[in-house]
């Protein structure tokens, strides 16, 4: 398996524009999980997924952010519009089993709008 | 919010020393694992401990857990510059769902 794979790898952005982010889990996980990264805050879960149904987006910080899952094998985060305090790392992970076994993550998605 | 916290924030060592890395957590787990970071990649799954468990090793890391003191420790022996990286502990809570992980550790190890 290839991994977790997400693109795009860089996003720059201006301020005001819809942002779309994309994430394919490991086949056979049924768990998928969007975290965001930044330097003042540390790795913060927005929202997770279990066999494609949403089950917590309580970490969605607001509602300009959604999360989609139309399928099993694929993920969407949509920041419209996109504001210049929503630059962060973003990184989608999946995993078996909820937290029982280990997540793996994919590369990110660095995002900059200016 | 944060859950964990590591300690120290960073640490720089000589390769072949050993580096220990803290971690702090406020409520009750399921399980703790530990993760490394490497300068613009994703997280990388290291280790898994949980509730009922004490120590555990693999390969050349050794992770320790105390439920009473709400902490855990991860050391790296022999360290390599290849271990260079930021070292997160995370945690799935009695009543959470996911993870939740800790500030992290900047490890350097100078060749």
């Amino acid at each position: 398996d290839a991994g977790v794979i997400q693109s795009p790898r860089h996003e720059v952005t201006e301020m005001g524009q819809e942002v779309t982010l994309r994430c394919k889990p490991i086949s056979g996980h049924d768990y998928l999980f969007w975290y965001r990264q930044t330097m003042m805050r540390g790795l913060e879960l927005l929202i997770y997924f279990n066999n494609n149904v949403p089950i917590d987006d309580s970490g969605m910080p607001e509602d300009r952010f959604s999360a989609k899952m139309p399928n099993a094998s694929f993920s969407t985060l949509k920041i419209q519009p996109s504001e210049p305090r929503d630059s962060a790392v973003y990184f989608c992970a999946s995993s078996m089993i909820r937290g029982f076994d280990g997540y793996t993550f994919g590369s990110g998605t660095r995002l900059t709008v200016v | 919010s944060q859950q964990g916290e590591e300690d120290p924030q960073a640490l720089s060592i000589q390769e072949g020393e050993n580096a220990t890395m803290n971690c702090s957590y406020k409520t009750s787990i399921n399980n703790l694992q530990w993760y490394r970071q490497n300068s613009g990649r994703g997280l990388v799954h290291l280790i898994l401990i949980r509730s009922n468990e004490r120590e555990k090793h693999s390969g050349r890391l050794r992770v320790t857990l105390d439920t009473s003191k709400k902490s855990s420790s991860l050391l790296i022996t022999a360290s390599r510059a290849a271990d260079t990286a930021s070292y997160f502990c995370a945690t799935l809570d009695t009543g959470r769902r996911a993870l939740t992980f800790g500030s992290g550790t900047r490890l350097q190890v100078q060749p």
